[in-house]
């Protein structure tokens, strides 16, 4: 069965400093990968997404995530964190395409906090 | 990408009791989707809704507890039927846009307090 893990649960990190957030995936076929941010009290933004082609690819706010299949990896990167950036985020990936649309499975969300 | 809205932003209920939240998209979409996130927990999904057909349901979620309608491509409602506080969660639906590549967006959520 497809899953996705998010081995941190937390992170801080102080602002101006690098992120990467790690997320680890299963899934049998060439996945469909996201990340997503969630602010207090907000829903979900989409901040990337990875189908095919390039590995490295680019998203909003000035976050980058890069696909390794032979890791089974989708980690999302920033080279330098704004005290904004401070939120939960979720890796997911989408499976089950029998029913002619994609279902998201999300891994358990790792909260960043920032600090001045 | 769709604009999604979602009615009510939040409420607090009594035990016993249903609430039907709203889920409305700007612009006309195949699939809709209503997930749930549990307090401190990541987002699961309850059912998806495609317009004109009855919703399919994931395991652990049944309609009687659940009841969906999507009476339309830009209109969705979930009810949460006999309320307890265990319902006490975040409901947030999406909607995929192929325009897009299959990505889906999220509705703002509503927030559910169950007393």
């Amino acid at each position: 069965a497809q899953s996705v893990t998010q081995p941190d649960i937390h992170i801080t990190v102080s602002e101006g400093a690098s992120l990467e957030l790690r997320c680890n995936y299963s899934y049998g076929a060439t996945p469909y990968l996201f990340w997503y941010v969630q602010s207090p009290g907000q829903g979900l933004q989409l901040l990337l997404k990875y189908f095919s082609g390039d590995t490295l690819v680019q998203g909003i706010k000035g976050f980058e995530a890069e696909f390794k299949r032979s890791q089974s990896s989708f980690n999302l990167r920033k080279p330098s964190v704004h005290w904004s950036d401070a939120a939960e985020y979720f890796c997911a990936v989408a499976s089950d395409f029998s029913g002619g649309y994609n279902k998201l499975i999300f891994g358990a969300g790792t909260r960043l906090a920032v600090h001045p | 990408s769709a604009v999604i809205s979602q009615k009510p932003s939040r409420d607090i209920c009594q035990r016993g009791t249903s609430l039907t939240i709203q889920c409305q998209v700007d612009s006309q979409v195949t699939m809709m989707f209503w997930y749930r996130q549990q307090p401190g927990q990541s987002l699961t999904l309850i059912a998806t809704a495609n317009q004109g057909s009855e919703a399919t349901y994931e395991s652990g979620f049944v309609i009687d507890k659940f009841p969906i309608s999507r009476p339309n491509l830009t209109f969705s409602t979930l009810t949460v039927s006999n309320m307890s506080p265990e319902d006490s969660s975040i409901y947030l639906c999406s909607v995929e846009d192929r325009g897009t590549l299959d990505t889906q967006y999220f509705g703002p959520g509503t927030r559910l307090t169950v007393l």
